[in-house]
């Protein structure tokens, strides 16, 4: 069974801290995702990653950046946190399976910055 | 601005009938459309999937339409269960690296 860990499903944090949101996955998987989910506009993908060290932006990676130095490790890191990132943070590996490309969710980080 | 956009938001049907989401992109180069459920608490998982060099895909009681002229897909669950209650995404990717996700639809299926 693939496993897609999150360090924490609940975070709270005042504005203007540094956070880290860190995800583990354990099948070898090369491309890892970072999404945010919010009410009516679903998930929207933040950043990418196809390789170690390889980083691509999404549609909505501004206040956000991410750091993949291992392969089954992806970290999602908010600079300066702002109310407006208060959401909830979806990460995803991917792989081929049955002709498909499957992502695994891991079960969500819920932000709240106060 | 969402890439892939979804409808309806939410949707209601009684158990035995059928539920239809429909979606649409604008971008050409995705050549890969799958439909993910969410149930509360959880993150989402794989449902069904389609490539656009085939026009319907059908596994159990869940089926894909994908119009390729039109830039459109859909989802139909046939014989609609109350465990099917969940939110279902579409979502489209171009070369595999990486995946647009719908705002999402909120299925109820009432006993």
């Amino acid at each position: 069974d693939v496993k897609v860990t999150q360090s924490s499903r609940y975070l709270v944090k005042r504005t203007g801290e540094k956070v880290f949101l860190e995800c583990v996955q354990d099948m070898d998987h090369e491309n890892m995702f970072w999404y945010r989910q919010d009410p009516g506009l679903g998930l929207r993908l933040i950043y990418f990653s196809y390789d170690v060290k390889m980083k691509e932006k999404g549609d909505i990676p501004e206040g956000y950046s991410v750091s993949r130095e291992k392969k089954e490790r992806f970290s999602l890191i908010l600079e300066s946190a702002s109310t407006n990132q208060t959401s909830m943070y979806l990460c995803a590996s991917m792989e081929l399976s049955r002709g498909l490309y499957e992502q695994y969710f891991g079960p969500g980080t819920r932000l709240t910055v106060t | 601005q969402q890439q892939v956009k979804q409808s309806p938001q939410s949707l209601i049907v009684q158990k035995g009938g059928i539920s239809i989401i429909n979606c649409a992109y604008e971008n050409t180069a995705f050549d890969y459309f799958p439909w993910y459920q969410q149930f509360p608490g959880k993150g989402p998982a794989l449902l069904i999937a389609i490539r656009p060099d085939v026009s319907e895909k059908k596994e159990g009681r869940f089926t894909i339409s994908f119009n390729k002229s039109a830039k459109q897909f859909s989802l139909h669950i046939m014989d609609s269960q109350p465990g099917d209650s969940a939110t279902y995404f579409c979502a489209a990717s171009q070369n595999n690296n990486d995946m647009r996700f719908g705002a999402g639809t909120r299925l109820t299926v009432k006993p």
